[in-house]
């Protein structure tokens, strides 16, 4: 049982360029979520999803992109990335249909330049 | 915007004495959690207490909530150093879907 997987762990990427951070579950949760984390901060909601097919924008949506077409699955696409979005990404899941206790993958640190 | 200020910013103890953080919100909530980062990890849940709880103790973690002053509090008790790391609380909207997490607060637990 892997958990919440991440790929990659590091990227940089030129601005304008476009990628897709990769999250996968193996627990069978309906819930999954994307999070970033800037520098002496909390983290913030970027995308939610509440079961395959199924999306909602978060705190911070703007800039990203999310599809669930499996239970497993849950990219996050990066249109084209700007400085701003340098950042650690989170990707979480839960049991529940709803948001009670996440479980987090290691995180992917991007630097935009 | 961030639903959870965290209080205090930064806290150093020795081992063996008690830790407690504060955190404030502003909106109704669903549930209030407590979650452990250490540095450069993921985020690690530790304890969850529903809106129409006051307290909740799991191990050597007590948490209270005060929904009439928007508040709650984790008290670690008997710190050692490998509770070294930030800890944030993290509401959940009355949805259920949206969770928004405080700045976080960071443990130092001297040896």
């Amino acid at each position: 049982n892997a958990g919440v997987t991440q790929t990659p762990k590091f990227q940089v990427l030129k601005t304008g360029q476009s990628m897709t951070l990769q999250c996968a579950q193996d627990m069978n949760h309906e819930y999954m979520s994307w999070y970033r984390q800037d520098p002496g901060m909390g983290l913030r909601l970027i995308h939610y999803s509440v079961g395959a097919g199924i999306t909602d924008q978060g705190e911070v949506p703007n800039g990203y992109n999310v599809s669930r077409s499996t239970t497993e699955d849950f990219p996050l696409r990066l249109l084209s990335a700007a400085p701003s979005q340098t950042s650690v990404y989170f990707c979480a899941s839960s049991s529940s249909g709803r948001t009670y206790e996440q479980y987090f993958g290691p995180g992917t640190r991007l630097t935009v330049t | 915007s961030q639903q959870g200020e965290e209080d205090p910013q930064a806290l150093s103890i020795q081992e063996g004495e008690n830790a407690t953080m504060n955190c404030s919100y502003k909106t109704s909530i669903n549930n209030l959690q407590w979650y452990r980062q250490n540095s450069g990890r993921g985020l690690v849940h530790l304890i969850l207490i529903r809106s129409n709880e006051r307290e909740k103790h799991s191990g050597r973690l007590r948490v209270t909530l005060d929904t009439s002053k928007k508040s709650s509090s984790l008290l670690i008790t008997a710190s050692r150093a490998a509770d070294t790391a930030s800890y944030f609380c993290a509401t959940v909207d009355t949805g259920g879907f949206k969770t928004i997490f405080g700045a976080g607060t960071r443990l130092f637990v001297k040896a």
